[in-house]
């Protein structure tokens, strides 16, 4: 069964701070999509990053960025110099591919960080 | 704003009664989703249509929900005879199938809150 994990219920830390978000992840495929999402205040799922099981690569995009391990099922991400703005439920969710490709994402229980100025 | 959108934003109703959510994809694709959050825990698939022909229904989807996208553009989910257990974020995403194994990108709308009195 797919299964997605994310440890850490909530997260505060003091801006500037840096703060890496677990996420651990099972699954039987052999290939299949991770993705992150963002959930501010307002509700409206925003798409971070989506990783094939097939690109290893770390991947930075500005103050983000995202380790892909799968020795270990892991794809954590890493907020860089964190802000306000930066406060949100975070999301890591997995797709599998297997029979044609799907959206169908199985999602985390999410983390709560909240940055404090 | 060429992103998903969905209507209404929030439901009141009473047990019992019938309501329905409409949502409007981004134009250019043909892949449509329909996802459920409660509070505290990740979006749940529910369904999904590739253009007008749904192809999946997850088992959290009873008998008295029907979605339909009748033209493949804009989409429609029913819940008759709702009950306390209905409320929840109604979610929609859409995204572009670009092959056999890529879905491509899934980016949701801001959800439709159902509350059952």
């Amino acid at each position: 069964a797919q299964k997605v994990t994310q440890a850490q219920t909530e997260i505060s830390v003091v801006e500037k701070e840096d703060v890496t978000l677990d996420c651990v992840y099972e699954t039987r495929d052999t290939t299949y999509y991770l993705f992150w999402y963002k959930q501010p205040p307002s509700g409206e799922l925003v798409f971070l990053i989506r990783r094939n099981s097939f690109d290893e690569q770390n991947e930075i995009s500005g103050r983000y960025s995202w380790n892909f391990q799968k020795s270990t099922s892991s794809f954590n991400f890493t907020i860089t110099a964190s802000q306000v703005v930066d406060s949100a439920v975070y999301f890591c969710a997995l797709s599998e591919a297997m029979g044609g490709a799907t959206n169908k994402l199985i999602f985390g229980t999410g983390t709560l960080l909240a940055v404090q100025p | 704003d060429t992103g998903v959108s969905q209507d209404p934003r929030h439901k009141i109703t009473k047990r019992g009664q019938n309501v329905t959510f409409r949502c409007d994809p981004i134009s250019e694709h043909n892949r449509l989703y329909w996802y459920r959050q409660t509070l505290g825990q990740g979006p749940e698939f529910l369904t999904y249509f590739q253009n007008e022909a749904q192809l999946e229904k997850s088992r959290l989807l009873s008998d008295r929900f029907s979605a339909e996208r009748p033209k493949g553009s804009f989409s429609t989910l029913e819940i008759q005879r709702t009950e306390q257990g209905d409320s929840a974020m109604y979610l929609c995403a859409s995204s572009l199938l670009i092959g056999d194994w890529n879905a491509g990108e899934l980016f949701f709308g801001e959800g439709s809150r159902l509350t059952v009195l």
